[in-house]
């Protein structure tokens, strides 16, 4: 079973730019998570997707940040315009619909903003 | 103060000790808790389910009071390839399974 899958791996941007992160979860998990992971803490929930439609979005810096999840499957997050402290791993993560409370994570987007 | 806290790392200890991980929550409202394993440049993984009975995997054990609000985790016989950060997490069942993850403690096994 292919696991969640990120793009891009690394992405290097100057503070004010745009960037967007894209996210493949496991085929049939209707539950989708994106998370912000600063260095030397855990990570952090930004947004959570039942399908496509938002769960909560309580800590996601909406004036700047940004995700969607159109077709239930696949989802990007956008942030525009950066700022130095956004530099972190975003991480996504699935969870099957009855598998209990298990979530899988994807390989994660290292953001670097100068 | 921080939803989930763990013991500030790292730990640094030799093959074969015995290590013993802390984590305190403050929200009585967590239903379900989790040892979660993080490698170097890595996405967390779950090691292992929380209960309160406690329970073990191997080298590993688990143990959960809830009346202390308290969890903690136990490795025997360390290996270096418990070289990892571990981290602490709980759910609030009735937010959608929204985990909230503890910062981590950092393990090093040295030989």
């Amino acid at each position: 079973e292919a696991g969640v899958a990120q793009s891009p791996r690394y992405k290097i941007i100057e503070k004010r730019q745009s960037v967007a992160f894209w996210c493949n979860p496991i085929s049939g998990h209707a539950t989708l998570y994106w998370y912000q992971q600063i260095l030397g803490q855990g990570p952090k929930l930004l947004i959570q997707f039942q399908n496509n439609g938002v769960v909560d979005d309580s800590q996601l810096p909406k004036d700047r940040f940004s995700a969607e999840r159109l077709k239930g499957v696949d989802s990007t997050l956008k942030i525009q315009p950066a700022k130095l402290e956004d530099s972190a791993v975003y991480l996504c993560a699935s969870r099957p619909p009855r598998g209990g409370d298990e979530q899988f994570f994807g390989p994660g987007t290292r953001l670097t903003v100068l | 103060r921080k939803e989930v806290e763990q013991d500030p790392g790292p730990f640094n200890v030799p093959e074969g000790a015995t290590v013993a991980f802390n984590c305190t929550y403050s929200n009585s409202a967590s239903q379900s808790f989790f040892w979660y394993r993080q490698d170097c440049r890595k996405e967390p993984k779950l090691l292992m389910s929380v209960y309160s009975s406690g329970n073990e995997d191997g080298r590993f054990t688990a143990q959960l009071n809830r009346a202390s609000q308290y969890i903690s985790l136990l490795i025997r016989d360390s290996k270096l390839s418990d070289s990892a950060t571990y981290l602490c997490v709980v759910n609030r069942a009735n937010q959608g399974g929204k985990l909230i993850f503890g910062q981590g403690t950092e393990l090093s096994v040295k030989p």
